[in-house]
């Protein structure tokens, strides 16, 4: 299996300052032959299913907000909230689907 | 508007069988360019997943699930099942479904999710 390490575990940030997760798979999830990115972001408030918000590294899923943003390539991604807002605390997770699908063990973002 | 609605019991007793259906509406299963998938969350821990079915009944396991799970699709009741054999303790979780989406062959990302299912193993 693909295992996919975040960090840091928790952050915490100020409103409408930038907050940025990292993912990093323990192999290259770059598809040479349609160069894509096998990898996904989601969104988990507290009692709710996850949300899609990014799939293919960096194409952001209908409705979400331009602040969200995911980059990288091969084994190290990120997803970026240009600028916090209070609902935009929850725990955010990575998945690959370069293989059977894994995720990353999560993010909590809180308000400093 | 997709749902996904899971049912099934919120308690079971250690090595007994799981079963849960995840009912599909506002669609149908019956979609090429998807696959139905099976994720839990034990409590305060992170997503697993645990099975896909498309409506073909292609199914694909987590290897380290594999010889207790079985998924399975109803498509003319757009529904798709989960059973998990002899559930113990660290089977606690929330199960939820969901919808992944597929190119050709491999099935990629979930974009709809249901609410979830908490269960319980307990004697």
């Amino acid at each position: 299996d693909i295992v996919m390490t975040q960090s840091p575990d928790s952050l915490a940030v100020s409103l409408g300052e930038r907050a940025t997760i990292n993912c990093k798979s323990s192999q290259s999830i770059l598809y040479s032959p349609d160069n894509e990115n096998y990898l996904a972001w989601y969104q988990q408030k507290p009692g709710q299913p996850p949300k899609l918000l990014i799939y293919w590294a960096s194409t952001r899923e209908s409705g979400v907000p331009d602040r969200f943003s995911g980059r990288g390539s091969g084994t190290d991604f990120t997803l970026t909230i240009s600028s916090l807002q209070a609902e935009d605390v929850a725990v955010y997770y990575c998945q690959q689907y370069y293989t059977t699908p894994t995720f990353g063990q999560g993010t909590t973002v809180e308000i400093k | 508007h997709l749902q996904l609605q899971e049912s099934g019991p919120g308690l079971v007793k250690p090595s007994e069988t799981l079963s849960l259906t995840c009912t599909v509406s506002g669609d149908s299963i019956r979609t090429i360019n998807y696959y139905w998938a099976w994720i839990r969350q034990p409590p305060g821990k992170g997503l697993e997943w645990i099975a896909s079915v498309n409506y073909r009944g292609r199914t694909y396991y987590n290897m380290s699930l594999q010889s207790r799970v079985t998924i399975s699709v109803a498509a003319s009741e757009d529904e798709f099942s989960l059973t998990l054999s002899s559930v113990t303790a660290a089977d606690t979780a929330v199960y939820y479904c969901a919808r992944q989406t597929a190119r050709a062959v491999a099935a990629h990302y979930f974009d709809f999710w249901g609410q979830g299912n908490m269960v319980t193993v307990s004697s």
